[in-house]
């Protein structure tokens, strides 16, 4: 079975450019997750969705960050635009529907590392 | 205080010692997962627990619902074993609360 995967692995840009992230969950897993991890911290959950519906956005940076998952299958998410604190790995995580699901395991992609200059 | 704690934050180790790694949580679970991040940035779960104690390969994690706590065992240490280990809670389809890691270095 094919795991989460994002591309791009590794993004470097410099502050006020815009970046875009790409992720595709496991088929078949109704519910994604975008995680920002800052070095030496654990993830933060920055937008869940079911299928194509948003569940949770409430650490969402609103004013420059922004995510879409308009099939309710692969999802992007963008900075526009970046600030040197942005500087983290994103991480995109898939599992079934939590809600049917009494211990929710979360597969998680590879994670997309973005330094801002 | 945060939900989920982990002792030590830092870890360093001589390749075959021993390792314990300790996760606690002030919050009500039905879950506790341990995951393992290398440098690269991704993460893997290791062991998804809800009672008792759970073992594969060289890795052993227990969890003691009464106490809120768990703890992550390695044995034979290897320098392959060098990664990020998260403690993470969940309770019943919430999403995780993540510890803040354990950054173990171990050394040949």
């Amino acid at each position: 079975e094919a795991g989460v995967a994002q591309s791009p692995r590794y993004k470097i840009i410099e502050k006020r450019q815009s970046v875009a992230f790409w992720c595709n969950p496991i088929s078949g897993h109704a519910t994604l997750y975008w995680y920002q991890q800052i070095l030496g911290q654990g993830p933060k959950l920055l937008i869940q969705f079911q299928n194509n519906g948003v569940v949770d956005d409430s650490q969402l940076p609103k004013d420059r960050f922004s995510a879409e998952r308009l099939k309710g299958v692969d999802s992007t998410l963008k900075i526009q635009p970046a600030k040197l604190e942005d500087s983290a790995v994103y991480l995109c995580a898939s599992s079934l529907d939590p809600r049917y699901t009494v211990r929710n395991e979360q597969f998680f992609g590879p994670g997309t590392r973005l330094t801002v200059l | 205080k945060n939900e989920v704690e982990q002792s030590p934050q830092n870890l360093t180790a001589q390749e075959g010692e021993f390792i314990t790694i300790n996760c606690s949580y002030s919050v009500g679970i039905s879950a506790l997962h341990w995951l393992q991040q290398h440098p690269g940035g991704g993460i893997v779960s290791l062991f998804m627990l809800s009672s008792g104690k759970k073992k594969h390969g060289r890795l052993i994690a227990t969890i003691n619902i009464q106490e809120k706590h768990s703890s992550l065992h390695i044995t034979a240490s290897h320098p392959r074993d060098s990664a990020v280990y998260i403690c993470a809670v969940t309770n019943y389809g919430q999403n995780f609360v993540f510890g803040p890691g354990t950054r173990l270095s171990v050394l040949p």
